[in-house]
């Protein structure tokens, strides 16, 4: 099974920083790298899919990178309604087996 | 707008069965997956597999295999997720989520709100 590893667990950061967490897979899974925003009683909404593509809807302070086994989220100008839980979602092999990370939960400092 | 919504809480023994609908709206049923998962208080989201809207085939997560099984009716654009044998371990928000596929890599959008499943005797 291909194991994902997001870090750091937990974050703490002001409105206005910049903020980035990383994801890292077992094993090499190309670009098949999504990103999730979840926040307390609420599903989780996808942000970014194939590693870099915003999904529509999405504000552009959001942005994804990597590739391989090695994948970075970046909040360029962290906004109040940011402060949530984020996930990275791993889809390699067919028939698709998926994996998430174990999140990394953003709070005010 | 596309949308999915799922049946209510439950509350079950363990050693029961439940099965949780999901009802898609505002897109073409059988042209999109869906997948199931589920997330136990407090805790992250664990996959529990997927089906096809068009053929039903299935792949389910091996942790899961032999206990659950996945449904879709096309003529009520709903998908039913069932689990046997419960524990309490099972206790969790149980979600549906349309996947989408791009160039081999599939995710999740939108997801429906989530139903509670309660195993306690």
């Amino acid at each position: 099974d291909i194991q994902m590893t997001q870090s750091p667990s937990s974050l703490s950061a002001s409105v206005g920083d910049r903020v980035t967490i990383t994801c890292r897979a077992s094993q090499n899974i190309n670009n098949y790298l999504n990103w999730y925003q979840q926040k307390p009683g609420k599903a989780p909404k996808l942000l970014i899919y194939t590693a870099s593509s915003l999904q529509s809807g999405v504000p552009s302070r959001f942005s994804g990178s990597g590739s391989g086994t090695d994948f970075t989220l970046t909040i360029s100008s962290l906004q109040p309604e940011d402060f949530a839980t984020y996930y990275c979602q791993q889809s390699y092999s067919s028939p698709p087996e998926v994996t998430f990370g174990q999140g990394t939960r953003l709070e005010i400092k | 707008q596309v949308q999915l919504v799922q049946s209510g809480a439950e509350v079950k023994k363990p050693g029961a069965s439940v099965k949780v609908s999901c009802r898609a709206s505002g897109y073409t049923f059988p042209n999109y997956g869906i997948s199931w998962v589920r997330q136990a208080p407090g805790q992250g989201l664990e996959w529990m597999g997927w089906i096809s809207g068009y053929s039903g085939y299935t792949n389910y997560a091996q942790n899961l295999q032999g206990r659950v099984t996945m449904t879709t009716d096309t003529s009520t654009s709903t998908a039913y997720m069932e689990l046997r044998s419960l524990r309490s371990d099972d206790t969790a928000l149980y979600y549906c989520a349309r996947v989408l596929a791009e160039a081999g890599n599939s995710y999740f959008d939108p997801w429906g709100q989530g139903t509670l499943v309660t195993v306690s005797s």
